[in-house]
């Protein structure tokens, strides 16, 4: 079945340690992307890539990095220099938006998430 | 510069009501996209509908419909004879961020009881 899968679900880090956070999709889609999510609010953008070896930093893309070696993989690791890293974690792909007629915007879809917390 | 609200926080409706999620959006893209998604409490989106601001079509499928009116910036959602399964978070979004992003409303989370 096509999708994509994030792991671990739930994530457990002491403050001062990296984690990564693992995206996986075998949609063939071009695009990836990193959200956060807090607790009654909306998804913002942590990192986006739109080809291999290729990604920009979003709203809030201190305090993260990410890497895409592969069209099919793109992890996130959080560093110790997030200060608030407890959040859920969503990563997203979608069709290139380039492909396709001019302005088109393809959907995207999600994983199911990664819920990191700081103890 | 582009905004999505949702000025409904919480609703929360008794099985068989139908409910009306609100969304009123800020652009200044001539060409845009609005998306609705559902988020159940396993916390993965799921994409509802996708909706080119050229196309003011109303939409239904199913139990849900779309009214997308340009003239307000609006695009509410609305659930007919709604089900305890109804039960989630509902994010509106607007193409147009400047990573290729979606800019996401802050959600309202929607309560059906048996």
């Amino acid at each position: 079945d096509g999708g994509i899968t994030q792991s671990p679900k739930y994530l457990f880090r002491k403050e001062g340690q990296n984690v990564t956070l693992s995206c996986e999709q075998n949609l063939n889609h071009d695009a990836m992307y990193w959200y956060r999510q807090d607790p009654g609010q909306g998804l913002r953008l942590i990192y986006y890539s739109q080809i291999v070896n290729d990604f920009q930093k979003g709203d809030i893309a201190e305090g993260y990095s990410v890497s895409r070696e592969k069209k099919e993989s793109f992890p996130l690791t959080v560093t110790s220099a997030q200060k608030n890293p407890t959040a859920f974690y969503l990563c997203a792909s979608s069709i290139d938006r380039y492909r396709g007629s001019l302005n088109s915007y393809n959907e995207q879809f999600f994983g199911p998430g990664t819920r990191l917390t700081v103890l | 510069a582009q905004k999505v609200t949702q000025a409904q926080t919480e609703i929360s409706v008794v099985e068989k009501e139908d409910v009306t999620l609100d969304c009123v959006y800020e652009t200044r893209d001539t060409t845009y996209y609005l998306f609705w998604y559902k988020q159940p409490p396993s916390g993965e989106l799921v994409f509802l509908i996708r909706r080119n601001s050229f196309d003011e079509q109303n939409e239904i499928s199913g139990r849900y419909s779309w009214n997308f009116q340009k003239s307000t910036s609006s695009f509410n959602f609305t659930i007919t004879a709604s089900q305890v399964v109804d039960s989630a978070v509902y994010f509106c979004a607007l193409s147009g961020g400047s990573q290729g992003n979606l800019i996401f409303g802050k959600g309202t989370k929607l309560s059906v009881k048996p």
